[in-house]
């Protein structure tokens, strides 16, 4: 089944301890993307990147940082988490331009 | 750069009623596209429809229509004869530089009543 796979679904942390968010995809798409979701202000692009080795900010860059060193996983790194980024995450990937996004099915990320 | 504005956060709706949910873009691009997804309460991101500026009819998804006018700015989704099942959080969403980047506006709430 085509799909893509994020894990935890739920992840409870305390500030400033480092946590991954992994990403994965089985369509052999280009392009991934994440993006979190806050009440009121829909989805916002952390970071997206084109292809293998190549990652750009997206609008919320900030305390976050990514990597893609194979085609098929993109994941999402806190180095050092704090309450601003609790919130819900997805992670999303299309095979190009104007393609539709296959989002995963969510990350719900507390940081206390 | 790009700007989606969805001015309605909250709407309810008898069942079997139709529904529109606006959407309003300003993009400085001559080629784009819209998007529009829907989020239910278990939060997953369902792709609905797209449509191209391009793209001389409307385009069209089952019970989904999207009523784009260009001039006006505006790509608002038409759902035919509701059901409960569409109560849901809706997003439309313009891409930036292809599908690099895509802004989401800030979604309507969907309610279908029984």
């Amino acid at each position: 089944e085509a799909q893509v796979t994020q894990n935890p679904r739920y992840l409870i942390t305390v500030t400033g301890k480092k946590l991954t968010v992994t990403c994965s995809q089985n369509m052999n798409h280009e392009y991934m993307s994440w993006y979190r979701q806050d009440p009121g202000l829909g989805l916002r692009q952390i970071y997206y990147s084109m292809n293998v080795e190549v990652t750009d900010k997206g609008d919320v860059p900030e305390g976050y940082k990514v990597s893609r060193k194979e085609k098929r996983n993109f994941p999402l790194i806190l180095e050092s988490p704090s309450p601003n980024q609790t919130s819900l995450y997805f992670c999303a990937s299309s095979p190009g331009d104007y393609s539709p996004l296959h989002f995963g099915n969510g990350t719900r990320l507390t940081v206390t | 750069a790009q700007k989606i504005t969805q001015t309605q956060p909250g709407m309810f709706v008898q069942e079997k009623e139709a529904v529109t949910l606006d959407c309003t873009y300003d993009t400085s691009d001559q080629s784009y596209g819209l998007f529009w997804y829907k989020q239910p309460s278990s939060g997953e991101m369902i792709f609905l429809i797209y449509q191209g500026s391009y793209d001389e009819q409307n385009a069209t998804e089952g019970r989904y229509s999207l009523n784009f006018q260009k001039a006006r700015k505006s790509a608002n989704l038409v759902i035919s004869a509701s059901q409960l099942g569409d109560s849901a959080m809706y997003f439309c969403a313009i891409p930036r530089l292809g599908n690099e980047k895509l802004t989401f506006g800030t979604g309507t709430r969907l309610t279908i009543i029984p």
